[in-house]
């Protein structure tokens, strides 16, 4: 059964900062990965799309990596601003008894004070 | 162009009570997938529909039922409401019937409250 793993929980960091934020996955067949931003009571922002064969995604100071074969996947976000702040979720497509579906993690919330 | 739309966004209701939830995907998206999200987890796969046909049903019980449209719009629906059912209900569409490749988008949500 799948289990997306995110770490840490939880993230307070000053405006400027580049942050790391983790997610891992417990069965590497995956076909895709995808990281989202959640606002408080809102739906989700779909951030970046990695393929299972692709090693790594950018999108302005987002940055995305994969490791399918170690079941890791990193998202970078450089230079944090204020507007930042949310909750991140990672994802990932799987297929299992019930079809080819999403399973999340968590989530990070990440706030980022100026 | 529109995203997802989901409505309502907002609705309470009593234990035993059945709801119904509408989700309309971007145009040209064939397929329409719900999750739950309670509060402080990850959204949970309920069902992804394509063309019409349910592909995936996650491990919900049988009062949570959905169907699509023609035009590819789809409905939740839950009887016998419970006080757990209490949730943000999304929905999201992508291009492809597995989405495999592609990416998912999701709605606003739905915020249902079971009293």
């Amino acid at each position: 059964k799948q289990e997306v793993t995110q770490i840490p929980a939880a993230l307070s960091v000053p405006e400027g900062e580049n942050l790391v934020l983790n997610c891992s996955f417990t069965d590497s067949a995956i076909y895709n990965l995808q990281w989202f931003r959640q606002d408080p009571g809102k739906g989700l922002t779909s951030l970046l799309l990695i393929q299972s064969s692709q090693r790594e995604q950018t999108s302005g100071r987002l940055n995305a990596s994969l490791d399918k074969s170690s079941g890791r996947s990193t998202l970078y976000i450089a230079a944090s601003q204020p507007g930042d702040s949310a909750t991140y979720l990672c994802a990932v497509f799987t297929a299992n008894q019930a079809g080819t579906a999403l399973i999340f993690g968590k989530g990070t919330t990440l706030s980022v004070s100026s | 162009d529109a995203g997802v739309t989901q409505s309502p966004t907002h609705l309470i209701k009593t234990r035993g009570q059945q709801v119904t939830l509408r989700c309309s995907p971007i145009s040209g998206h064939k397929s329409v997938s719900w999750y739950q999200q309670v509060l402080g987890q990850g959204p949970q796969f309920i069902f992804q529909y394509y063309e019409k046909e349910e592909r995936g049903r996650g491990n919900f019980p049988d009062r949570f039922s959905a169907r699509q449209f023609p035009n590819y719009s789809s409905e939740l629906n839950v009887n016998a409401l419970l006080l757990g059912d209490s949730a943000l209900y999304l929905c999201a569409s992508s291009l492809a019937a597995t989405t495999s490749t592609g990416e998912l988008f999701f709605g606003e949500g739905s915020r249902l409250t079971v009293l």
